[in-house]
């Protein structure tokens, strides 16, 4: 079935772990985003990407980066996790990106760092 | 610069009344605005959006480009309504900026 996978979906880790959130999609889209999500806060945009090869920052400052070396995949890693990272982490994918379309998310991962 | 306000953090009402979630957007082009919804343990999933003209699930939302609002409407609420709703919008860039989200919650 074509959807947009995100794992894990929860997530505890200690300060000055390195962690990858893990984001694929079977629906064949271009683009592809990571938003970040606080409670009662604007969904932040940290990373896009075009296509493969293609990775763009986004609006907010992160210590984060990805990689878009197949189509479908879009995993999103800290070097070193500390507990400003603690959120939750939103996956989503369009088609081909124009203006008008509709973004589909992934369930998100709720990260937690100590 | 694109930016969404939705100024509403929290909206209370009871069933059958109605419903207005405000959105209001600063962009010196022409945007194109979208409303997202999240139901409780669901994923965001877009609800409508202004180039389909549309009403889903009885929700409607009209662009106002004198006001520079889209506003999400409903006449009379119903309790499965409850959930946070997000207003977007897609700019020269084409990457959505939301808005912090407004909840919703509909009493019986």
């Amino acid at each position: 079935e074509a959807d947009i996978y995100q794992t894990p979906r929860y997530l505890v880790i200690g300060t000055g772990k390195k962690i990858t959130l893990e984001c694929s999609q079977t629906m064949g889209h271009d683009k592809m985003y990571w938003y970040q999500q606080d409670p009662g806060m604007e969904l932040h945009l940290i990373h896009y990407s075009y296509g493969v090869n293609s990775t763009e920052k986004g609006d907010l400052s992160s210590e984060s980066t990805v990689s878009r070396i197949r189509t479908e995949h879009f995993p999103l890693t800290l070097e070193s996790a500390r507990p400003s990272h603690t959120s939750q982490y939103l996956c989503a994918s369009s088609e081909r990106g124009y203006r008008h379309e509709k973004l589909f998310f992934g369930s998100g991962t709720q990260l937690s760092v100590l | 610069a694109q930016r969404v306000t939705q100024p509403e953090k929290l909206l209370s009402v009871f069933k059958g009344a109605p419903v207005e979630l405000k959105c209001n957007y600063s962009y010196s082009g022409s945007p194109e605005l979208f409303w997202y919804v999240q139901y409780s343990r669901q994923r965001l999933q877009l609800l409508l959006r202004h180039i389909s003209r549309e009403s889903i699930k009885g929700f409607t939302a009209d662009l106002n480009k004198g006001e520079t609002s889209f506003h999400l409407k409903k006449p009379f609420a119903q309790e499965e309504d409850s959930a946070m709703y997000y207003c977007a919008l897609s700019g020269g860039s084409y990457i959505p900026t939301f808005g912090r989200g407004t909840s919703l919650i509909v009493h019986p």
